[in-house]
């Protein structure tokens, strides 16, 4: 009864180096997206996945990779972390088809000094 | 590009006080429309929604919403709000695939 779990819950991290993610779901929903959340811009979707081996950019997706092999794993890759990056990012899931809600996971809070 | 306005960014109310926040999208087809509610230090958690039928859609904890479409909004009501109505709430818009965020109103209720 896990249903969307993030790892790490905190990480700190240094300019130019390489981060992932981790985002797990339990309740095998077709979709899956990847939230960034900052103070006045509310959450701004990053990258979203309608099933496993697709995906597709949102609305700021620059300096993020994303893969889906797995339908419940979708993670989130800064290749070369930047301070604009400094974040909580969000993981959700929905079920396939219009009327459904996303499902948030608990959230990683990155910080890239 | 399709956008959601939250009225307000920080609200003070104290307990027992009426509570209205406002929320706008900029689209004019059919929407799905959500209010997302974030206790300090948690994930964001359902509200309520509105998919289509009654316009007046009532929610967890006391919470109410009524879809305009006349007017693109979304307003989300609480008749008394308690002080463990604080948070930070949010509406979202889904456009397709895509769940579109208000900036996200911040809630004080003072006791």
């Amino acid at each position: 009864d896990a249903g969307i779990t993030q790892s790490p819950r905190y990480k700190i991290t240094e300019t130019g180096r390489q981060v992932t993610l981790m985002c797990h779901q339990t309740w095998s929903h077709s979709y899956m997206f990847w939230y960034r959340q900052d103070l006045g811009h509310g959450l701004r979707l990053i990258y979203y996945s309608a099933a496993a081996d697709i995906t597709d950019k949102g609305e700021v997706p620059d300096g993020y990779v994303v893969s889906r092999s797995k339908t419940e794993n979708f993670p989130l890759t800064l290749e070369s972390a930047t301070r604009s990056q400094t974040s909580v990012y969000f993981c959700a899931s929905r079920a396939a088809g219009p009327y459904n809600e996303q499902f948030f996971g608990p959230g990683t809070r990155l910080t890239v000094l | 590009a399709q956008s959601v306005s939250q009225h307000n960014h920080h609200v003070i109310l104290s307990e027992a006080a009426s509570l209205e926040l406002g929320c706008n999208y900029s689209y004019g087809g059919t929407v799905n429309l959500f209010w997302y509610v974030q206790y300090p230090g948690q994930h964001l958690q359902l509200l309520l929604k509105y998919f289509s039928g009654d316009p007046l859609v009532k929610g967890i904890k006391g919470f109410e919403a009524e879809f305009i479409k006349s007017k693109f909004s979304f307003n989300l009501r609480k008749p008394s709000v308690q002080w463990s109505d604080t948070a930070e709430y949010f509406c979202a818009v889904q456009y397709g695939n895509k769940l579109v965020f208000g900036a996200g109103t911040i809630l004080r209720v003072k006791s």
